[in-house]
């Protein structure tokens, strides 16, 4: 599984776009990045996944570079309630669905 | 559907004590996991399951078992509570590993062992 390193923390204003950077130089061709977050207290929620394409869904965009080696999660616009840890995770599948989360960026939106 | 349901909510347990974790889902998956979180740290996977009567190990096992008779129950048993086990207990769920079906997860059971 590709080691993955985030900034522990961002903030962002409100209504303006957030965008969380995630370095993960030693992922592997057949890995993806998933993004899923966690608001307080909560379980974590799936976000999106890519594995060489930008990716769009209701709730984000993913952007990964040419190489891989990085990618960066937009939520267009920031809500307050869309402050939560972020946590972004190189793995593949038919690996028993084992994802490995490490720390996770806290992304704070302020008003 | 009520997705995956966790109980209880709270729970505190003398040294020694023994409980499970109950671990419920509605949508006929058959991947199921448990993962625990550590104050201020990421969630590390403690078992999981490919099916009914299958289980296997995940990176933080001792100290806990699973069983796995139906596919909607993931029960996770401490037999011996420990201080290190105090954390908040996640279990999740998933229609398999493929790479497009996401985990689901439940609300948490936050465990204290004194």
């Amino acid at each position: 599984d590709a080691k993955t390193t985030q900034p522990p923390s961002m903030d962002c204003a409100e209504g303006r776009a957030a965008n969380l950077p995630c370095n993960h130089s030693t992922i592997s061709g057949n890995e993806y990045v998933y993004w899923y977050r966690q608001i307080h207290s909560q379980g974590p929620q799936y976000i999106i996944h890519g594995l060489k394409n930008n990716e769009t869904n209701e709730m984000a965009s993913l952007i990964i570079t040419e190489d891989r080696k990085s990618s960066t999660l937009i939520l267009p616009h920031a809500t307050l309630r869309d402050t939560a840890v972020y946590y972004c995770i190189g793995g593949t599948y038919n690996q028993g669905g084992k994802l490995i989360f490490g720390q996770g960026t806290e992304l704070s939106v302020k008003p | 559907n009520a997705g995956v349901t966790q109980t209880p909510k709270f729970r505190i347990l003398k040294i020694g004590q023994s409980m499970t974790l109950q671990c419920t889902q509605d949508m006929n998956h058959n991947y199921m996991y448990w993962y625990r979180q550590d104050p201020g740290m990421g969630l590390k996977l403690i078992y999981y399951s490919v099916g009914a009567g299958i289980t296997d190990k995940g990176e933080v096992p001792n100290g806990y078992n699973v069983s796995r008779s139906t596919t909607e129950d993931f029960p996770l048993r401490l037999e011996l509570a420990a201080p290190s086990q105090t954390s908040v207990y996640f279990c999740a769920s998933s229609p398999s590993d493929y790479v497009t079906d996401t985990q689901y997860f439940g609300p948490g059971t936050r465990l204290t062992v004194l």
